[in-house]
């Protein structure tokens, strides 16, 4: 059963710094990766889809990255600005099934 | 940018009523979804639909029912509200696509009270 876990929970930063949130599957055998963002008491947007046969994605502060092989995505925000302040979400469609697997998510806070 | 809509986007309601959650995409997808999210915590998957006709329940047990008679719509009903199903309600929605894998675009969420 496919498993996903994001680490750190949460992440306290001040504004400008790069960082990275990492998330972990454990079946390989995934058809793309989806990372989103959520603030309080909103919906998801998306921020960047990766395909299975894909290592990466930017979308302009954002870089994702994806190693199948090791069960992992990095989302990597570069200069990070207090506007990032929200949970950031990673998301894998489950094999033979028309669902979606999210992870528990990293609360981000970038502080001005 | 992704249109999903879902209305009323607060409801706060009495134990007992009937509620029914709507849920409209207009960009012609197959699948959709609705999630169920407390406060801080993660989502978890009541219902989902791969066209018209077609609905699944999903991982968490719910007391709801949803239809999906039209592509572009799908209704969550409540028979019976409980302060138990106070929550958000997330709906989403997502291409068939290649491989039956595309990118998931979600509504802005409906807030539930139930007193």
């Amino acid at each position: 059963k496919q498993e996903v876990t994001q680490i750190p929970a949460a992440l306290s930063v001040p504004e400008g710094e790069n960082l990275v949130l990492n998330c972990s599957f454990t079946d390989s055998a995934i058809y793309n990766l989806q990372w989103f963002r959520q603030d309080p008491g909103k919906g998801l947007t998306s921020l960047l889809l990766i395909q299975s046969s894909q290592r990466e994605q930017t979308s302009g502060r954002l870089n994702a990255s994806l190693d199948k092989s090791s069960g992992r995505s990095t989302l990597y925000i570069a200069a990070s600005q207090p506007g990032d302040s929200a949970t950031y979400l990673c998301a894998v469609p489950t094999s033979g099934t028309y669902k979606y697997i999210f992870g528990t998510g990293t609360r981000l806070k970038v502080l001005a | 940018e992704a249109d999903i809509y879902q209305t009323p986007r607060y409801l706060v309601i009495g134990t007992g009523k009937k509620i029914t959650l709507e849920c409209s995409q207009t960009m012609g997808h197959d699948k959709m979804y609705w999630y169920q999210q407390d406060p801080g915590m993660e989502l978890h998957l009541i219902h989902y639909s791969y066209g018209v006709n077609s609905t699944e329940k999903g991982d968490l047990s719910s007391e709801s029912t949803v239809s999906r008679i039209r592509t572009e719509h799908f209704p969550l009903t409540l028979e019976s509200a409980r302060p138990s199903h106070t929550s958000q309600y997330l709906c989403a929605s997502s291409p068939l696509g290649r491989g039956g894998y595309n990118e998931q675009f979600f509504g802005p969420g409906t807030r539930l009270t139930v007193l």
